[in-house]
């Protein structure tokens, strides 16, 4: 299988916070991970695509000293909300894909439970 | 660029009926991925098919069928006697070769009632 964790799944916070969301891929080796974001009854938007050992690639629009992505070894990716607003309230889902050493299927992306996060 | 589009925003069927989302999607490139998910109330996205741009069998998964013309770019989901627990969003997305897979691009989601 290919599964895939967050953590938290739920965080409710106050203004000016950090808020890090954790993605974990717990039965295979991701070196590509991404984060979306998905407003209420919205779809979902790629926010950034996380590499491990390298900078993340952020999509056009998406601030990345606002939202701090760590992909630090080959089965953990952070996300780090940095200084929230409420306007940053939404559901936040992470991704990872097999790496392309391992001969597995590439387009396929396996979801995250997804993070709930509140700004108050 | 790619696009995915769902036209339908909400439908609403009384259980034991059929119902067909519908899925048009635009792509330059000539191999590509579409897929279908299932997103509950609880929030996870829930993997249903994967289907590549060279196989337009279409396939059937129990009450699911699925519906792939290249001549018309859609990719139609279609539950028959529908369940109150397949209420539901429910995304078509796509991924082509450039760029390696890389980026997935959503539909709007097509939100499925079922009413008992």
């Amino acid at each position: 299988g290919a599964v895939v964790s967050q953590h938290p799944s739920r965080v409710i916070c106050k203004s000016g916070t950090s808020v890090k969301i954790e993605c974990r891929s717990l039965d295979f080796q991701a070196t590509t991970m991404f984060w979306y974001r998905q407003f209420p009854k919205k779809s979902l938007m790629l926010m950034a695509t996380s590499n491990e050992g390298s900078k993340a690639t952020y999509e056009q629009g998406v601030e990345k000293d606002k939202f701090l992505i760590n992909h630090a070894s080959l089965t953990l990716s952070t996300l780090t909300v940095t200084s929230a607003h409420p306007e940053d309230s939404s559901f936040y889902i992470c991704s990872a894909r097999h790496p392309p050493s391992s001969g597995r299927p590439q387009e396929t992306q396996y979801f995250g439970p997804g993070t709930r996060l509140l700004v108050l | 660029a790619q696009k995915v589009t769902q036209a339908q925003t909400e439908i609403s069927v009384v259980e034991k009926e059929d119902v067909t989302l519908d899925c048009v999607y635009e792509t330059r490139d000539t191999t590509y991925y579409l897929f279908w998910y299932k997103q509950p109330p609880s929030g996870e996205l829930v993997f249903l098919i994967r289907r590549n741009s060279f196989d337009e069998q279409n396939e059937i998964s129990g009450r699911y069928s699925w519906n792939f013309q290249k001549s018309t770019s859609s990719f139609n989901f279609t539950i028959t006697a529908s369940q109150v627990v397949d209420s539901a969003v429910y995304f078509c997305a796509l991924s082509g070769l450039t760029g390696g897979y890389q980026k997935v691009t959503f539909g709007t989601g097509t939100k499925l009632q079922v009413i008992p």
